[in-house]
C-alpha cells in the first residue's frame, strides 16, 4: 500500500536558521503531493499542494520540490519564525482513492526566539 | 463561509461508556472523513464517506467504533464501549470531491477515558 516517511521530530531550531523536514513516499500510481500544519488547539491546514512531478510548491515561504526519481517531497524554509512552531505532515493522494490522503506521522517543530 | 465544526470539543468518559462525536462539514462538500490522532500513530483515517456513501471503514476501527452520516450536513462518530486506548483526538475533516482537493479539518475532539 501507500506510504510517507518523514522526520522524526523534535526538531528544535533557533529563530533565524533554516528548516527541512525530509519526506519520502512509496506508491505505485502517480500521487499528488501536500503539505499540511497544525497550530496547537487547531485542526492540520493545507500548506500547499503539487500535483506533477518535478514543480515545486510554496507558501508563507515554505517550499517543497516534488522529485519523483527520488521519490521525496522535502519541506524547507529558509529563515523560521517563532510562529513557524507547529506539527507538520507529509501526505499523498491518488486518484484511485479519490480524496483519501496517506499522511505521515508528522514532524514537531519547535522553534525559541 | 463556516469551516468543520466538531463538538464537544472536550468529552470525558469512564471505561465502558459510549460516546458520541459530532461534525458539521463545510456547506456544499462531498466528502467526510474521520480521524484519530496520537502522537504514536500520527493520524489514523477512521472512516471515509462520499455523497454520504460509507467508501471506507477503517479496518482496525471497525468492532467500536461506527460513523455515520445522517445528512449531508452531519455526522457522528460513536464508540462503544470506549476503552481508555481510546484516548486521542478525534478530528473531522470534509472535502470538495472530484478528485484530491483540499481536506478542511475542523479543530477536533479531545476524548480521555478513564
Amino acid at each position: 500500500g501507500d506510504s510517507v516517511t518523514q522526520t522524526e521530530g523534535p526538531v528544535t531550531l533557533s529563530e533565524g536558521t533554516s528548516l527541512t523536514v525530509n519526506c519520502s513516499y512509496e506508491t505505485k500510481q502517480y500521487p499528488t503531493l501536500f503539505w499540511y500544519v497544525q497550530y496547537p488547539g487547531e485542526g492540520p491546514q493545507l500548506l500547499f499542494k503539487v500535483p506533477k512531478a518535478n514543480e515545486k510548491g510554496s507558501n508563507r515561504g515554505f517550499e517543497a520540490t516534488y522529485n519523483k526519481e527520488a521519490t521525496s517531497f522535502h519541506l524547507q524554509k529558509a529563515s523560521v519564525q517563532e510562529s513557524d512552531s507547529a506539527v507538520y505532515y507529509c501526505a499523498l493522494g491518488v486518484n484511485s482513492a479519490g480524496n483519501k490522503l496517506t499522511f505521515g506521522i508528522g514532524t514537531r517543530v519547535l522553534v525559541r526566539p | 463561509d463556516a469551516g468543520v465544526t466538531q463538538t464537544p470539543r472536550h468529552e470525558v468518559a469512564e471505561k465502558g461508556q459510549t460516546i458520541i462525536l459530532k461534525c458539521e462539514p463545510v456547506s456544499g462538500h462531498n466528502d467526510l472523513f474521520w480521524y484519530r490522532q496520537t502522537k504514536i500513530q500520527g493520524l489514523e483515517l477512521l472512516s471515509y464517506f462520499r455523497s454520504k456513501s460509507l467508501m471506507e471503514d477503517g479496518g482496525a476501527f471497525k468492532d467500536r467504533f461506527k460513523a455515520e452520516m445522517l445528512n449531508s450536513s452531519f455526522s457522528t462518530l460513536k464508540i462503544q464501549p470506549t476503552e481508555p486506548k481510546d484516548s486521542a483526538v478525534y478530528l473531522c475533516a470534509s472535502s470538495l470531491g472530484g478528485g484530491l482537493y483540499e481536506q478542511y479539518f475542523g479543530p477536533g475532539t479531545r476524548l480521555t477515558v478513564l
